[in-house]
């Protein structure tokens, strides 16, 4: 099973919601990734986990947070997020970067 | 200064030309190289590794210039399915993977 899977495709939620994003490999990679992307723009980088711990945190603001619950499943929670946060939400996993499909946020 | 920079383009070609990216970056040390194609509202999907000996698949070349610091990738003979944003990504170790800015192709009839 080479792929990354994704949950949701879309999600729209409004400013007081509180939502979870959810990524799933089964790869037996290691490290996974949450990146955020705008449009035109390449994706940024916002946690990776490896071994399921939390080894890179890029400044993320707190309303996101992110879940390692085991090797293969990546979930990133959201709560009380802003309209500037709707973007294409993609998780990777590594080795050279296989990418989910990624759930595409509107915020209302 | 950037880790990785990319020309953002837009490169529109002709079917058929042969067209070519080039991608630096900045730390000497970076290990591994990739370029990835992502099309519109999709995901970036990898194109290639890139290896130091250069690698072929099909109409795509791949070159890694350690020296000088860059990577490029050649694509001939281009079709209109080639159209999408290609994007160089360099692994600076660890976990770190860096991202150029993505140049973006339109093949035109």
């Amino acid at each position: 099973d080479t792929e990354v899977t994704q949950t949701p495709k879309h999600l729209v939620m409004g400013m007081t919601n509180k939502k979870s994003l959810k990524c799933e490999q089964h790869m037996g990679h290691r490290a996974m990734y949450w990146y955020k992307q705008k449009a035109k723009k390449p994706p940024e980088l916002m946690f990776v986990y490896s071994y399921e711990k939390l080894s890179i945190n890029e400044s993320v603001p707190s309303r996101f947070s992110p879940e390692c619950p085991n090797s293969s499943l990546l979930n990133l929670h959201l709560h009380a997020l802003q309209p500037e946060d709707s973007a294409l939400y993609l998780c990777a996993s590594w080795d050279e970067q296989f990418f989910g499909p990624g759930t595409r946020l509107t915020v209302l | 200064r950037k880790e990785v920079e990319q020309d953002p383009g837009p490169f529109n070609v002709p079917e058929g030309a042969t067209v070519a990216f080039n991608c630096t970056y900045s730390n000497s040390a970076s290990q591994s190289f990739f370029w990835y194609r992502q099309d519109c509202r999709k995901e970036p999907k990898l194109l290639m590794s890139v290896y130091s000996s250069g690698n072929e698949d099909g109409r795509f070349t791949a070159q890694l210039n350690r020296a000088s610091q860059y990577i490029s990738l050649l694509i001939r003979d281009s079709k209109l399915s080639d159209s999408a944003t290609y994007l160089c990504v360099v692994n600076g170790g660890g976990n770190q993977f860096y991202f150029g800015t993505g140049t973006s192709l339109t093949v035109i009839p």
